[in-house]
């Protein structure tokens, strides 16, 4: 079975520090696409970060990067010089060869000032 | 905001009732896929529509049923109403299987009493 685990349900830090939040997955696929999304309180959920399986390096949007470890089947993302508005659920998520999503159970961000 | 719109945004319903929730897919998107996501957790997959036929469904009863229409918009429809099904229902817009963003409506927050 097909997996995705966030070992973190929630985290907090300061507003301006940096933060990391934890993914890992299981599957026996070779191809595939990782991703993490953020569902602030308006519950749209919002794309954040995309990686493509077949490609080492690692995806990098702004403030936002992952640490991609295909061996290991980690995805981790990280947020640089967080900021009040990045206060949110983020979800780690997998799209198998079926175009089905499999979302992790999600963590529970908050940006203190 | 994406071009995905569900409807309504909330509802109340009677437990064993039947409901109807709609979603209109992103322009160029050919693919509908509805997820469950109860309170405090990710998102589940239901099913998937690729040009009006269902492909590929997760775990969940024949009560939960779709649609997909020429257009692309997609109905969910669920008979025999549980308390269980109390959730905020998800669509996700995407043209199938080209990894790229899959776009999701605001959801609908369904209730039974």
């Amino acid at each position: 079975a097909q997996t995705v685990t966030q070992s973190q349900p929630e985290m907090s830090v300061q507003e301006a520090e940096t933060v990391t939040l934890s993914c890992t997955y299981d599957t026996s696929e070779s191809n595939y696409y990782l991703f993490w999304y953020k569902q602030p309180p308006s519950r749209q959920m919002i794309l954040v970060i995309r990686q493509e399986a077949y490609k080492q390096q690692n995806a990098t949007e702004n403030r936002f990067s992952v640490n991609f470890q295909k061996a290991a089947k980690s995805f981790s993302l990280k947020i640089s010089d967080s900021q009040l508005g990045d206060t949110a659920m983020y979800f780690c998520a997998f799209l198998n060869r079926d175009d089905k999503i499999i979302f992790g159970k999600g963590t529970r961000l908050h940006i203190l000032p | 905001e994406t071009g995905v719109t569900q409807s309504p945004t909330h509802l109340i319903k009677t437990r064993g009732q039947q409901v109807t929730l709609r979603c209109s897919s992103q322009s160029g998107h050919n693919t509908v896929s509805w997820y469950q996501q109860a309170l405090g957790q990710g998102p589940q997959f239901i099913f998937q529509y690729y040009r009006e036929e269902e492909n590929g469904r997760g775990n969940f009863p024949p009560r939960f049923s779709g649609l997909q229409f020429p257009n692309y918009s997609s109905e969910l429809n669920v008979n025999a109403l549980e308390l269980d099904d109390s959730a905020l229902y998800l669509c996700a817009s995407t043209h199938r299987r080209d990894g790229t963003e899959a776009f999701f409506g605001q959801g609908t927050r369904l209730t039974v009493v």
